[in-house]
């Protein structure tokens, strides 16, 4: 089974300017979680979607938002860049069965820089 | 909000030696997971823990669930340069969101 996939790899934007990082879940996988990770904060939730409908939201500026598609890929957006949005973007997928707490599994990430 | 304070920060050992790490919590976790995370990938998960008590293995690696659901470790043995990285444990209550700890950067001198 191929792993968690996103793009791109690596962006680099400049304060001010929007960007949109794209991840695509492991085949059967239905829910989509995306964490920021910062050397000074470590790992970061920013939320989940499950079902097109996101499901839990971590304490990120309104800035952040995501959504998710039919076929359970994901996108997160980042509007009005600050310089502290350098980070790396994660994006972790789970079968999400009722029920059970489902383990997650992380693609390699989108390592933004913001000029 | 819920906060994992992991230990130690950073390690150096000699390859061969025996390594062991540890996170706790003041709060409760339904299931504790430990991840190993090399430079400019993402975290990749090593063993999932889903019962108080339970100790689970896989390969050289041995990790334990805490009795009080607020703590866990992870040991390894026989260290090989190949575990050169940092070790992440992470805490899960309710839905997809896990809470991460500080991270062990784990050094591994042949």
């Amino acid at each position: 089974k191929a792993g968690v996939t996103q793009t791109p790899r690596y962006l680099i934007k400049t304060r001010g300017q929007q960007v949109t990082l794209s991840c695509s879940p492991i085949s059967g996988h239905r829910s989509v979680s995306w964490y920021q990770q910062t050397p000074g904060q470590g790992l970061q939730f920013l939320f989940e979607y499950f079902s097109e409908t996101q499901r839990n939201k971590g304490n990120f500026p309104g800035r952040f938002s995501g959504r998710q598609f039919s076929n359970s890929r994901s996108e997160m957006n980042v509007s009005t860049l600050e310089l502290g949005d350098s980070a790396l973007y994660l994006c972790a997928s789970s079968p999400r069965l009722a029920g059970v707490w489902d383990t997650q599994y992380f693609g390699p990430g989108t390592r933004l820089t913001v000029l | 909000g819920q906060q994992l304070n992991q230990s130690p920060q950073s390690m150096f050992i000699q390859e061969g030696e025996d390594v062991s790490m540890n996170c706790t919590s003041s709060s409760i976790f339904n299931t504790w997971l430990w991840y190993k995370q090399e430079p400019g990938e993402g975290p990749v998960l090593l063993i999932a823990l889903y019962k108080a008590g339970e100790l689970t293995s896989n390969g050289r690696l041995t990790a334990q669930f805490g009795i009080t659901r607020k703590d866990s470790f992870l040991n390894i043995s026989a260290s090989i340069p190949s575990d050169v990285g940092i070790y992440f444990c992470a805490g899960q209550t309710s839905g997809s969101r896990l809470t991460f700890g500080e991270g062990t950067q784990l050094t591994v001198n042949p």
